[in-house]
């Protein structure tokens, strides 16, 4: 399994300015997935992040929001843009596991959990 | 209807119990599942997957039913430690690939 850390492990961030969250996997993977779990709710996908090409966004999440970055195949960036008390989740970055393998279990960062006061 | 349903509870069952958690899917196309475990506050981690077959780990089995299009979790023996969130995933690939999660049922498992 790959392991996966995350920065910062939290924030409490003001309305209107913006938050950057890193994701390091100790393996080179194809793919890192950015989900958001708001309050007593599951998992949402809001992007997947591709190394050498543009992140793919889900239905009701815009790249003008939520700008993601993957520079490398170890590394990725979430930016939480323009910040309303909405947006106060924790954001949770995860790779598929195995992928040599074909398995499709994920493996997922610590969070990061974000107030938006 | 959303495509991975799960009762949310919470299940509170005495220890030493055995507990059955079910969850339903709508995609006929899905072809993994996985029940993921998550405590508070803290990430989802992978507890077991799901195949066509089911499969057993120690006192955890996974059941997955295509006809009727639910997975199955059975919990023997309750430990204390088994208190937390389980999540029902179902993994779709072929073009475009999606894991959507469940809400996940909460479970507490009182001495």
């Amino acid at each position: 399994s790959a392991v996966i850390s995350q920065k910062p492990s939290r924030d409490i961030c003001q309305r209107g300015t913006s938050l950057t969250i890193q994701c390091q996997v100790d393996s080179q993977v194809t793919m890192m997935f950015w989900y958001r779990q708001q309050p007593g709710q599951s998992l949402t996908l809001i992007a997947t992040a591709n190394q050498g090409s543009e992140a793919t966004y889900e239905s009701g999440f815009v790249i003008d929001k939520f700008p993601i970055s993957r520079p490398n195949l170890t590394f990725s960036t979430l930016t939480v843009s323009n910040m309303s008390p909405e947006d106060s989740s924790i954001y949770l970055c995860s790779v598929e596991g195995g992928e040599s393998s074909g398995s499709y279990e994920q493996y997922f960062g610590p969070g990061t959990r974000l107030t938006v006061t | 209807r959303k495509e991975v349903e799960q009762d949310p509870g919470p299940f509170n069952v005495p220890e030493g119990a055995t507990v059955a958690f079910n969850c339903t899917y709508s995609n006929s196309a899905s072809q993994s599942f996985f029940w993921y475990r998550q405590d508070c506050r803290k990430e989802p981690k992978l507890l077991m997957s799901v195949y066509s077959s089911g499969n057993e780990d120690g006192r955890f089995t996974a059941q997955l039913n295509r006809a009727s299009q639910y997975i199955s979790l059975l919990i023997r023996d309750s430990k204390l430690s088994d208190s937390a969130t389980y999540l029902c995933v179902g993994y779709t690939s072929g073009g475009y690939q999606k894991v959507t999660f469940g809400i996940g049922t909460k479970l507490q498992v009182i001495p």
